[in-house]
C-alpha cells in the first residue's frame, strides 16, 4: 500500500529550538496538508499546499512557522523558535486535487519542554 | 464560512450494540463527504466516502453512512460494534468546486465496553 511518511515520529526538544518536520506524500498525489492535533483544539489546518504553491496557510503562527515544498516528493513544516504550546502531534496528509480522499501519515509527536 | 458539527462527542455503547453517529455540514453546494477513524495512538484512516450515486455508503469494517442532502447529513452508522471499534471518529467535507480544502469536525469518541 502507498503511504505518506513523516520523519521523525516522535521529538522532543527545548523551548526556542528548531524543529523540522518532513513529509513524503505519496507519489503522483499532487495535494499536501498539514494538520496539527491537540486535546484541546482537535484538528486545526496549518497548511496546504497543490503542486507544490502554497493555497492556504491562514491556520499557521506566521511568526515562527513556516512550510515549503522543495519539491514534489517532500514538504517541510518548520517551527523556529518552539514553544511549549507548539506540543502536539503534527500529521500531513496527501491526495489528489479532485478531493478523492486523502491519505494520512503516521503523525510526527512534538514535545517542546 | 464551511463548518463540520459532531454534536456526540463521546459515546459510550457495550459490544453488539447498533451505532450512529452524527455529522452535520454547512455549505449549500456540491460537497464530497468523508468519514476518518483514529485508533488510539494512531493517525487518521479513511472508513468511507461519498462524492456521486447511491446515498448509503458502505464501507470497512461493516460501517456505513447515509447522505442526506435536505439535512446536510452524513451520519455514521454500524449495525454491531466491535471492543476494536474504540476510536476516535472524524466527519469530513470537501467542496467540490474550489480548493478541495478538507475540512474536519470535533471528533467523536467511541469507547465499546466488551
Amino acid at each position: 500500500d502507498a503511504r505518506v511518511t513523516q520523519t521523525p515520529r516522535h521529538k522532543v526538544t527545548e523551548m526556542g529550538q528548531e524543529v523540522t518536520m518532513r513529509c513524503q506524500p505519496i507519489l503522483g498525489h499532487n495535494t499536501v496538508f498539514w494538520y496539527r492535533q491537540t486535546m484541546m483544539q482537535g484538528l486545526e489546518l496549518l497548511a496546504y499546499f497543490r503542486n507544490r504553491a502554497p493555497l492556504d496557510d491562514s491556520g499557521m503562527p506566521k511568526d515562527r512557522f513556516s512550510a515549503e515544498m522543495p519539491d514534489a516528493t517532500l514538504a517541510t513544516l518548520k517551527i523556529q523558535p518552539s514553544e511549549p504550546r507548539d506540543s502536539a502531534v503534527y500529521f500531513c496528509a496527501s491526495g489528489l486535487a479532485q478531493g478523492d480522499g486523502y491519505t494520512f501519515g503516521s503523525g510526527t509527536r512534538l514535545t517542546v519542554v | 464560512a464551511q463548518s463540520v458539527s459532531q454534536h456526540n462527542h463521546h459515546v459510550i455503547l457495550s459490544e453488539a450494540a447498533s451505532l450512529e453517529l452524527g455529522c452535520n455540514y454547512s455549505y449549500g453546494g456540491t460537497v464530497n463527504l468523508f468519514w476518518y477513524v483514529q485508533y488510539p495512538g494512531q493517525h487518521l484512516q479513511l472508513l468511507l466516502k461519498y462524492f456521486s450515486g447511491d446515498p448509503l455508503v458502505k464501507g470497512i469494517k461493516g460501517f456505513e453512512a447515509e447522505f442526506i442532502k435536505s439535512k446536510f447529513s452524513f451520519n455514521l452508522r454500524k449495525p454491531s460494534v466491535q471492543w476494536s471499534d474504540t476510536a476516535e471518529y472524524f466527519c469530513a467535507v470537501t467542496i467540490q468546486t474550489g480548493a478541495n480544502n478538507l475540512f474536519f469536525g470535533t471528533g467523536t469518541r467511541l469507547t465499546v465496553i466488551p
